[in-house]
Protein backbone atom coordinates (compact mmCIF):
# COMPACT_ATOMS: atom_id res chain seq x y z
CA UNK A 1 0.00 0.00 0.00
CA UNK A 2 1.25 3.64 -0.83
CA UNK A 3 2.48 5.25 2.43
CA UNK A 4 3.56 8.74 3.54
CA UNK A 5 7.94 8.37 3.87
CA UNK A 6 9.82 10.83 6.21
CA UNK A 7 13.66 11.78 6.34
CA UNK A 8 15.40 12.07 8.82
CA UNK A 9 13.66 9.33 11.30
CA UNK A 10 15.39 11.62 14.04
CA UNK A 11 17.03 14.96 13.92
CA UNK A 12 18.97 16.99 16.12
CA UNK A 13 20.19 20.32 16.38
CA UNK A 14 21.72 23.20 18.06
CA UNK A 15 19.32 26.04 18.64
CA UNK A 16 18.93 28.67 16.34
CA UNK A 17 20.13 26.69 13.58
CA UNK A 18 18.30 25.74 10.81
CA UNK A 19 16.63 22.15 9.47
CA UNK A 20 14.97 21.11 6.91
CA UNK A 21 12.36 18.04 7.30
CA UNK A 22 11.62 16.26 4.28
CA UNK A 23 8.43 14.27 2.97
CA UNK A 24 7.54 12.39 0.15
CA UNK A 25 3.86 12.32 -0.06
CA UNK A 26 1.87 9.72 -1.51
CA UNK A 27 2.35 10.04 -5.26
CA UNK A 28 -1.56 10.73 -6.81
CA UNK A 29 -2.29 12.95 -3.90
CA UNK A 30 -2.88 16.30 -4.07
CA UNK A 31 -2.79 17.88 -0.71
CA UNK A 32 -0.28 17.92 1.80
CA UNK A 33 0.42 18.99 5.37
CA UNK A 34 2.50 19.23 8.29
CA UNK A 35 1.49 18.48 11.31
CA UNK A 36 3.49 18.21 14.96
CA UNK A 37 3.17 16.99 18.35
CA UNK A 38 4.91 17.90 21.44
CA UNK A 39 5.82 14.72 23.70
CA UNK A 40 2.52 13.66 25.40
CA UNK A 41 0.50 16.26 23.68
CA UNK A 42 -2.13 15.80 20.58
CA UNK A 43 -1.49 16.20 17.13
CA UNK A 44 -1.44 19.56 15.74
CA UNK A 45 -1.66 21.37 12.33
CA UNK A 46 0.84 23.49 11.15
CA UNK A 47 0.15 24.23 7.34
CA UNK A 48 -1.56 22.54 4.20
CA UNK A 49 -0.68 23.03 0.82
CA UNK A 50 -2.16 22.96 -2.69
CA UNK A 51 -1.35 23.83 -6.16
CA UNK A 52 2.24 25.14 -5.29
CA UNK A 53 1.29 27.04 -2.07
CA UNK A 54 -0.08 27.25 1.48
CA UNK A 55 -3.28 27.04 1.54
CA UNK A 56 -3.87 27.62 5.19
CA UNK A 57 -1.83 27.62 8.57
CA UNK A 58 -1.84 27.80 12.09
CA UNK A 59 -0.42 30.51 14.43
CA UNK A 60 2.19 27.92 15.19
CA UNK A 61 3.25 28.81 11.73
CA UNK A 62 5.25 31.81 12.21
CA UNK A 63 7.75 33.51 9.91
CA UNK A 64 10.35 30.95 10.79
CA UNK A 65 8.34 28.24 9.16
CA UNK A 66 8.21 27.98 5.49
CA UNK A 67 7.56 24.69 2.92
CA UNK A 68 8.44 24.48 -0.48
CA UNK A 69 7.59 21.61 -2.75
CA UNK A 70 10.69 21.36 -4.81
CA UNK A 71 10.18 19.26 -7.52
CA UNK A 72 7.32 16.31 -8.32
CA UNK A 73 7.58 14.32 -5.69
CA UNK A 74 8.92 16.30 -2.39
CA UNK A 75 7.79 18.50 0.17
CA UNK A 76 9.71 20.07 2.66
CA UNK A 77 9.62 21.89 5.90
CA UNK A 78 11.99 24.17 6.69
CA UNK A 79 12.53 26.05 10.42
CA UNK A 80 15.13 28.62 10.02
CA UNK A 81 16.33 29.42 13.57
CA UNK A 82 15.40 26.55 15.30
CA UNK A 83 14.19 27.13 19.25
CA UNK A 84 14.49 24.95 21.99
CA UNK A 85 10.21 24.51 21.89
CA UNK A 86 10.36 23.63 18.55
CA UNK A 87 11.45 20.22 20.13
CA UNK A 88 8.65 18.09 18.49
CA UNK A 89 7.21 15.22 16.42
CA UNK A 90 7.00 16.94 12.82
CA UNK A 91 4.60 14.51 10.71
CA UNK A 92 3.67 14.99 7.13
CA UNK A 93 0.39 13.70 5.50
CA UNK A 94 -1.34 13.82 2.43
CA UNK A 95 -4.69 13.44 0.87
CA UNK A 96 -6.14 12.50 -2.42
CA UNK A 97 -8.49 15.41 -2.73
CA UNK A 98 -10.09 18.04 -0.47
CA UNK A 99 -12.30 16.32 2.47
CA UNK A 100 -10.35 12.84 1.86
CA UNK A 101 -8.86 11.51 4.71
CA UNK A 102 -5.03 12.05 5.64
CA UNK A 103 -2.39 9.68 5.26
CA UNK A 104 0.77 10.19 7.89
CA UNK A 105 4.03 9.32 7.38
CA UNK A 106 6.16 8.15 10.31
CA UNK A 107 7.39 11.33 11.82
CA UNK A 108 11.05 13.12 11.78
CA UNK A 109 11.86 13.59 15.78
CA UNK A 110 13.39 16.92 15.88
CA UNK A 111 15.37 17.55 19.32
CA UNK A 112 16.76 21.36 19.53
CA UNK A 113 19.23 21.42 22.40
CA UNK B 1 -10.34 27.16 17.91
CA UNK B 2 -12.30 24.03 17.89
CA UNK B 3 -11.84 21.84 20.25
CA UNK B 4 -12.49 18.14 20.99
CA UNK B 5 -12.45 16.47 24.15
CA UNK B 6 -11.77 12.58 24.00
CA UNK B 7 -12.13 10.23 26.75
CA UNK B 8 -11.43 8.32 28.23
CA UNK B 9 -7.58 9.42 28.45
CA UNK B 10 -6.13 6.25 29.03
CA UNK B 11 -7.76 2.22 29.75
CA UNK B 12 -6.36 -0.66 30.90
CA UNK B 13 -8.17 -3.81 30.05
CA UNK B 14 -7.62 -7.91 30.09
CA UNK B 15 -7.73 -9.22 26.66
CA UNK B 16 -11.03 -10.44 25.33
CA UNK B 17 -13.27 -7.45 26.69
CA UNK B 18 -14.10 -5.01 24.82
CA UNK B 19 -13.55 -1.17 24.39
CA UNK B 20 -15.44 2.36 24.02
CA UNK B 21 -14.28 5.44 23.62
CA UNK B 22 -15.72 8.93 22.49
CA UNK B 23 -15.11 12.12 21.26
CA UNK B 24 -16.79 15.28 21.76
CA UNK B 25 -17.24 18.90 20.53
CA UNK B 26 -18.79 22.08 20.60
CA UNK B 27 -18.46 22.57 16.96
CA UNK B 28 -19.69 20.13 13.74
CA UNK B 29 -17.74 18.57 12.16
CA UNK B 30 -17.76 17.50 8.85
CA UNK B 31 -16.06 14.62 9.13
CA UNK B 32 -14.89 12.04 11.74
CA UNK B 33 -11.57 10.36 11.20
CA UNK B 34 -10.37 7.63 13.78
CA UNK B 35 -7.01 7.20 13.92
CA UNK B 36 -4.27 4.86 15.85
CA UNK B 37 -0.64 5.77 16.38
CA UNK B 38 2.12 3.61 17.74
CA UNK B 39 5.30 4.79 19.87
CA UNK B 40 8.35 5.81 16.84
CA UNK B 41 5.45 5.92 14.28
CA UNK B 42 2.48 8.29 12.52
CA UNK B 43 -1.25 8.25 13.23
CA UNK B 44 -2.50 5.45 10.96
CA UNK B 45 -6.08 5.90 9.50
CA UNK B 46 -9.01 3.25 11.37
CA UNK B 47 -12.13 4.27 10.00
CA UNK B 48 -13.30 7.61 8.17
CA UNK B 49 -17.14 8.51 8.77
CA UNK B 50 -18.85 10.79 6.17
CA UNK B 51 -22.56 11.20 7.36
CA UNK B 52 -24.05 11.82 10.70
CA UNK B 53 -25.58 8.94 12.25
CA UNK B 54 -23.40 7.08 9.76
CA UNK B 55 -22.03 3.33 11.65
CA UNK B 56 -19.23 1.98 10.36
CA UNK B 57 -17.06 -1.66 11.13
CA UNK B 58 -13.40 -2.34 10.55
CA UNK B 59 -12.94 -5.91 11.09
CA UNK B 60 -13.22 -5.83 15.47
CA UNK B 61 -13.59 -2.00 14.82
CA UNK B 62 -16.87 -0.13 15.12
CA UNK B 63 -17.38 3.93 15.15
CA UNK B 64 -20.22 6.28 14.45
CA UNK B 65 -20.66 9.61 13.51
CA UNK B 66 -22.66 11.15 15.76
CA UNK B 67 -26.64 12.52 14.90
CA UNK B 68 -25.89 16.21 16.16
CA UNK B 69 -22.00 16.01 13.99
CA UNK B 70 -20.70 16.37 16.85
CA UNK B 71 -19.70 13.77 18.36
CA UNK B 72 -18.31 10.03 17.72
CA UNK B 73 -17.66 7.08 19.33
CA UNK B 74 -15.34 3.78 18.77
CA UNK B 75 -15.98 0.64 19.42
CA UNK B 76 -12.72 -2.52 19.85
CA UNK B 77 -14.37 -5.78 20.10
CA UNK B 78 -12.49 -8.57 21.59
CA UNK B 79 -9.33 -6.95 22.53
CA UNK B 80 -5.88 -8.21 21.54
CA UNK B 81 -2.43 -7.44 22.88
CA UNK B 82 -1.55 -5.78 19.57
CA UNK B 83 -4.54 -3.37 20.05
CA UNK B 84 -2.59 -1.44 22.42
CA UNK B 85 -1.48 1.94 21.54
CA UNK B 86 -3.07 5.47 21.49
CA UNK B 87 -6.08 6.21 19.62
CA UNK B 88 -6.73 9.61 18.20
CA UNK B 89 -10.49 11.11 16.94
CA UNK B 90 -9.87 13.75 14.44
CA UNK B 91 -12.23 15.87 12.81
CA UNK B 92 -12.64 18.09 9.28
CA UNK B 93 -14.39 21.33 9.39
CA UNK B 94 -17.34 21.98 7.14
CA UNK B 95 -16.03 23.58 4.25
CA UNK B 96 -17.74 27.18 5.07
CA UNK B 97 -15.34 27.24 8.56
CA UNK B 98 -12.17 26.12 6.99
CA UNK B 99 -9.89 24.03 4.72
CA UNK B 100 -8.89 20.61 5.23
CA UNK B 101 -6.91 20.82 8.17
CA UNK B 102 -7.60 18.73 11.16
CA UNK B 103 -8.59 19.11 14.45
CA UNK B 104 -7.05 16.21 17.14
CA UNK B 105 -8.56 15.33 20.33
CA UNK B 106 -6.58 14.22 23.16
CA UNK B 107 -5.73 10.42 22.72
CA UNK B 108 -6.79 7.40 24.57
CA UNK B 109 -3.97 5.21 25.24
CA UNK B 110 -5.40 1.93 25.43
CA UNK B 111 -2.93 -0.91 27.22
CA UNK B 112 -3.95 -4.62 26.91
CA UNK B 113 -3.33 -6.77 29.72
CA UNK B 114 -2.90 -10.85 28.16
Amino acid sequence: EPEVTQTPSHQVTQMGQEVILRCVPISNHLYFYWYRQILGQKVEFLVSFYNNEISEKSEIFDDQFSVERPDGSNFTLKIRSTKLEDSAMYFCASSEEWGSPLHFGNGTRLTVT
Amino acid sequence: GQQLNQSPQSMFIQEGEDVSMNCTSSSIFNTWLWYKQEPGEGPVLLIALYKAGELTSNGRLTAQFGITRKDSFLNISASIPSDVGIYFCAGQPLPRDAGNMLTFGGGTRLMVKP
